[in-house]
């Protein structure tokens, strides 16, 4: 089944304790993407990435690193985790950019105190 | 600003009644144009997408853009309680995607 799998699903954590948001899709899509969800605020990205080796910046990238080492992973990673990084975060992939397209993962369900 | 604006709502209908959801945008080099659906405790996806001004069906969905206006709306007919969800408006231009907030609908039965 073509998916985008994230994990964890749900994770409560402390400031300051670095974490991975991991994300895999199986559907050899070159693009991908990190997005967080807010209240009001809608879907903002935070991070994507053309192919391997390939990231570049969205519109909320402060306090996040992402790497693309393989086609098919992408990890989100916040190095030192603040309240305000508490969210909903979705990774998506795609096949084809200019058709705007996007699968996205089930989301990541994070609470930093 | 936001460069997409979209009500949020929430939106209750009855079923059978027609959604109207629209979002409005100020970045004019934004070349394609897209509608996802959100069901509760799920990821996005996709509804209907457009290159150009003008009206876009599928089924029971209509899409419009007016690019000189900077306005594209969603059409729902006979709406049905399982088109209950957050529909989310979309806009690209190059590799950059931004959405709008999400309107939530609930369509009563």
């Amino acid at each position: 089944e073509a998916q985008v799998t994230q994990n964890p699903r749900y994770l409560i954590t402390v400031t300051g304790k670095k974490l991975t948001v991991t994300c895999s899709q199986n559907m050899n899509h070159e693009y991908m993407s990190w997005y967080r969800q807010d209240p009001g605020l809608g879907l903002r990205q935070i991070y994507y990435s053309m192919n391997v080796e390939v990231t570049d910046k969205g519109d909320v990238p402060e306090g996040y690193k992402v790497s693309r080492k393989e086609k098919r992973n992408f990890p989100l990673i916040l190095e030192s985790p603040s309240p305000n990084q508490t969210s909903l975060y979705f990774c998506a992939s795609s096949y084809n950019i200019p058709t705007g397209e996007l699968f996205f993962g089930e989301g990541s369900r994070l609470t930093v105190l | 600003q936001k460069e997409v604006e979209q009500d949020p709502g929430p939106l209750s209908v009855p079923e059978g009644a027609i959604v109207s959801l629209n979002c409005t945008y100020s970045n004019s080099a934004f070349q394609y144009f897209m509608w996802y659906r959100q069901y509760s405790r799920k990821g996005p996806e996709l509804l209907m997408y457009t290159y150009s001004s003008g009206n876009k069906e599928d089924g029971r969905f209509t899409a419009q853009v007016d690019k000189s206006s900077k306005y594209i709306s969603l059409f729902i007919r006979d709406s049905q309680p399982s088109d209950s969800a957050t529909y989310l408006c979309a806009m690209r231009v190059d590799y950059k995607l931004s959405f709008g907030a999400g309107t939530t609908v609930t369509v009563r039965a």
